[in-house]
């Protein structure tokens, strides 16, 4: 069956620092890929999308790009804020499917 | 993009107990969910609420335990029965619309229920 894996935490970082936090799927056909991002005290947001092989979904200085090669989506920021202390969720949905897998998340915090 | 409310935001209850969490979206939807999230754990989908009929419980989740009632396109209700305080969860009310495989997922704030 589809499932995600991704990096466990915490990773704590100082502020401008360079961010990635792995994800990789095992899924059948061509899944669409997300990152959701859960503020402490709050819902999960949408963080970013991709849909299709290649594809690079970015939002608020966040990119992550569907590999299909190597079956990942890591998430990346290039200078890190403590506003983005947070749990981030790697997330699939399967072609045709109706059930999104969520990864394990991975709780980031950063360091003034 | 669709807002959702949740009520009751959080509840601290009695084991052997119920609780109704209510889900309100300010907009038709189509498909309507609900996940729990564990303390510490990732999300896992209890059901998808169709309205009209019975809800599609995941492996694992039986509609004796977590009734859900969806009587329109804007709302739902997840009963949390008899609970325990393994039932101690986040409870996230979840919908799309649209072409499904296109269309982005948008969440509720979440009910956070501790069972003593």
């Amino acid at each position: 069956g589809n499932s995600v894996t991704q990096m466990e935490g915490p990773v704590t970082l100082s502020e401008e620092a360079f961010l990635t936090i792995n994800c990789t799927y095992t899924a059948t056909g061509y899944p669409s890929l997300f990152w959701y991002v859960q503020y402490p005290g709050e819902g999960l947001q949408l963080l970013l999308k991709a849909t299709k092989a290649d594809d690079k979904g970015s939002n608020k200085g966040f990119e992550a790009t569907y590999r299909k090669e190597t079956t990942s989506f890591h998430l990346e920021k290039g200078s890190v804020q403590v506003s983005d202390s947070a749990v981030y969720f790697c997330a699939l949905r399967g072609a045709g499917g109706f059930k999104t897998i969520f990864g394990a998340g991975t709780r980031l915090f950063v360091k003034a | 993009s669709a807002v959702i409310s949740q009520k009751p935001s959080r509840d601290i209850c009695q084991r052997g107990t119920s609780l109704t969490i209510q889900c309100q979206v300010d907009s038709q939807v189509t498909m309507m969910f609900w996940y729990r999230q564990q303390p510490g754990q990732s999300l896992t989908l209890i059901a998808t609420a169709n309205q009209g009929s019975e809800a599609t419980y995941e492996s694992g989740f039986v509609i004796d335990k977590f009734p859900i009632s969806r009587p329109n396109l804007t709302f739902s209700t997840l009963t949390v029965s008899n609970m325990s305080p393994e039932d101690s969860s986040i409870y996230l009310c979840s919908v799309a619309d649209g072409t499904w495989v296109q269309e982005t997922q948008y969440f509720g704030p979440g009910t956070r229920l501790l069972v003593l």
